[in-house]
């Protein structure tokens, strides 16, 4: 069992598009963080949610972190070609140490 | 460009045998991570050095060890590799524990 669901798993999309990915937990999180991993790179961090109910903008993406910081949102306007990556959701698990966790990801492909 | 360079880019190894992967950070950061990321999936953390001590470990088998030296560059190594070993391997530096990660591009480990 995934402590972080992410859906879709995979989103093909014609660029203008708009779309939005899901990151879902049954557990309560201090915060969240949204990563961007591109074809042969490593992920790239996009933002760090903390409050219940906090909506983030990063130019034609906006995060948001569920009421009750168990889920969060990605969205995504007029999507473009350089917005394909997979998108990756993470957690850090604390109790002594620091673990990170990430989700299997959404992998967005978008089409010119 | 994040700073972290991973060495090398690609390997091909046999069932049984071992290897070293080699991650430089970032100039100025203390802390290194590393992760296995198998095909379709997000990032699994295996462990985490600080100032050249282990401060966390993934559910990873003893076989998977590490090292961290004093200019903070680290190794992992891997012993009596299996198929399922088969992934990318992914280093993060950051300044401190728990702060951002910057990921390098990986060295993509093929066991046959």
């Amino acid at each position: 069992t995934q402590l972080l669901e992410q859906s879709p798993q995979f989103l093909s999309i014609q660029e203008g598009e708009n779309l939005t990915v899901y990151c879902n937990s049954s557990s309560v999180f201090s915060s969240l963080q949204w990563y961007r991993q591109e074809p042969g790179e490593g992920p790239v961090l996009l933002v760090t949610v903390v409050t219940g109910g906090e909506v983030k903008k990063l130019k034609r993406l906006t995060f948001q972190f569920g009421d009750a910081r168990k889920d969060s949102s990605l969205h995504i306007t007029a999507a473009q070609p350089g917005d394909t990556g997979l998108y990756l959701c993470a957690v850090t698990l604390s109790g002594g140490s620091y673990i990170p966790t990430f989700g299997r990801g959404t992998s967005l492909i978008v089409h010119p | 460009e994040t700073g972290v360079t991973q060495s090398p880019t690609h390997l091909i190894k046999t069932r049984g045998q071992q290897v070293t992967l080699r991650c430089s950070s970032q100039s100025g950061h203390n802390t290194v991570s590393w992760y296995q990321q198998a095909l379709g999936q997000g990032p699994q953390f295996i462990f985490q050095y600080y100032r050249e001590e282990e401060n966390g470990r993934g559910n990873f088998p003893p076989r998977f060890s590490g090292l961290q030296f004093p200019n903070y560059s680290s190794e992992l190594n891997v012993n009596a590799l299996e198929l399922d070993d088969s992934a990318l391997y992914l280093c993060a530096s950051s300044q401190g524990v728990g702060n951002i990660q910057y990921f390098g591009a990986g060295t993509r480990l093929s066991v046959l």
